[in-house]
């Protein structure tokens, strides 16, 4: 089956410093590899995605994820933190059996002023 | 273009009572997918329709189950409520044509509280 791991539950970051959410995957085949995030009581909010092409995916907000498919990973990353990037966020991978995202179970991020 | 629309945002019912969430997708979407959110298990997959079809079901019990109309609104069922109900129910959308990369658009989601 198709499945993420976010190893962190939480990553704490100040304001204005490097943020990276972790994570990796582990797929049979080319993976189709998602990251969203949520804010407190809302949906989710699709932030980017990698299905083929450059290892270096640009998102939403400022975020970029990097494929490494000699280490199974998909971390997601942004030069410099804000305050309201605080949230949860949730890596997943497409199950090819249909078109259901099989999602890790999420990373809050804090970033403090 | 509006965005994927849940009904009701918030909900209490109590243990052995029955529910209905409701779920309009954004508007060309054929395929709804649904999701459990729950802090111990995370978000876990229930079930997916494309043209009033469910294509994929998740390892639910049949308490749950759902439907989806002509229009591509949907809806999902929870018969029999227990307290591990309770959870955020978030609705997803996508327009699954050929050129489909699998993105799916949620909905703020319905929150039950089962008491």
């Amino acid at each position: 089956a198709q499945s993420v791991a976010q190893p962190e539950d939480q990553v704490n970051v100040a304001e204005g410093n490097p943020l990276t959410v972790k994570c990796t995957y582990s797929v049979s085949g080319n993976p189709y590899l998602f990251w969203y995030v949520q804010y407190p009581n809302r949906g989710l909010q699709f932030l980017l995605k990698y299905i083929t092409g450059d290892n270096l995916v640009k998102g939403s907000y400022g975020f970029e994820a990097e494929f490494n498919k000699s280490q199974t990973s998909f971390h997601l990353k942004k030069p410099s933190a804000l305050v309201s990037d605080s949230a949860l966020y949730f890596c997943a991978v497409r199950d090819f059996s249909g078109y259901a995202l099989n999602f890790g179970k999420g990373t809050s991020l804090l970033v403090t002023p | 273009k509006a965005g994927v629309t849940q009904t009701p945002r918030y909900l209490i019912k109590t243990r052995g009572q029955q529910v209905t969430l409701s779920c309009s997708p954004i508007s060309g979407h054929r395929s709804v997918s649904w999701y459990q959110q729950t802090p111990g298990q995370g978000l876990q997959f229930l079930f997916e329709y494309f043209s009033e079809t469910q294509r994929n079901k998740g390892n639910f019990p049949g308490r749950f189950s759902g439907r989806q109309f002509s229009n591509s609104r949907s809806e999902m069922n929870v018969s029999t409520l227990e307290l591990g109900d309770s959870a955020l129910y978030l609705c997803a959308s996508s327009d699954a044509g050929p050129a489909n990369t699998g993105e799916l658009f949620f909905g703020e989601g319905s929150r039950l509280t089962v008491l």
